[in-house]
């Protein structure tokens, strides 16, 4: 079956303008992460939906981050006043939640955004 | 809170000898340990997963890690480098109590010499 999609695969955007980059997750998974890994770095957290509910928004840098996913699907990572430190690739991951053992996150192939 | 600490950036092999990618963590008394693989230009692939059943956990292409709670370690070892091994590794760790995220290590780029 279809893995883990994210578009667009690579945005470059100006200081100052509003960026969405879009998660569709495996189907039929109900639990969906937002990573972020700048360059030479690791993944990072970000935020974690189970349904449309976001569980833990802790990962968020700031108020410019905000994320929807309205029908408990495909999830929208919305960047405001994007600053040239917002230069990163965005990871999508998605799993199943069952209550033993821990679940497998399937990582979607990332969008790279370049603020100029 | 949790951590994950790779010990080398940089880890260079000849073909055919044996790896060994070095990964420390702190976490709670019951943590799931991760290895994850990223080629360049590719998405994050799994390659094996410790969730407190044997501590020798066995992946793909011959991977394999030993959860170690003494020495808070889960290091990734293959007996022998193959070409297409060549890549960058994370070790992450992850805890129920704190929802399941993912925390990874800074990776390390795994280099193989023909």
């Amino acid at each position: 079956g279809a893995g883990v999609s994210q578009t667009p695969s690579n945005k470059v955007t100006e200081k100052g303008k509003y960026v969405e980059l879009r998660c569709d997750p495996i189907s039929g998974h109900t639990a969906l992460y937002w990573y972020r890994q700048s360059l030479g770095q690791g993944p990072e957290f970000l935020i974690y939906f189970q349904g449309t509910g976001a569980a833990d928004d802790s990962g968020l840098p700031n108020d410019r981050f905000f994320a929807v996913r309205p029908e408990g699907s495909v999830s929208t990572l919305k960047i405001q006043r994007t600053e040239r430190g917002d230069s990163a690739v965005y990871l999508c991951a998605s799993s199943l939640v069952l209550a033993s053992p821990i679940n497998e996150q399937f990582f979607g192939p990332g969008t790279r955004l370049t603020v100029l | 809170a949790q951590s994950v600490t790779q010990l080398d950036s940089h880890v260079s092999v000849s073909e055919g000898t044996p790896v060994l990618l070095r990964c420390n963590y702190s976490s709670s008394y019951s943590p799931s340990l991760f290895w994850y693989v990223q080629h360049p230009n590719k998405g994050l692939q799994l390659l094996l997963k410790y969730t407190s059943a044997a501590t020798l956990v066995k992946g793909i292409n011959g991977f394999e890690a030993e959860f170690k709670k003494s020495e808070t370690s889960f290091h990734l070892t293959k007996p022998s480098a193959h070409m297409s091994d060549a890549a960058e590794y994370f070790c992450v760790v992850s805890d129920r109590e704190y929802g399941n995220k993912l925390v990874f290590g800074a990776g390390t780029i795994l280099r193989v010499k023909s």
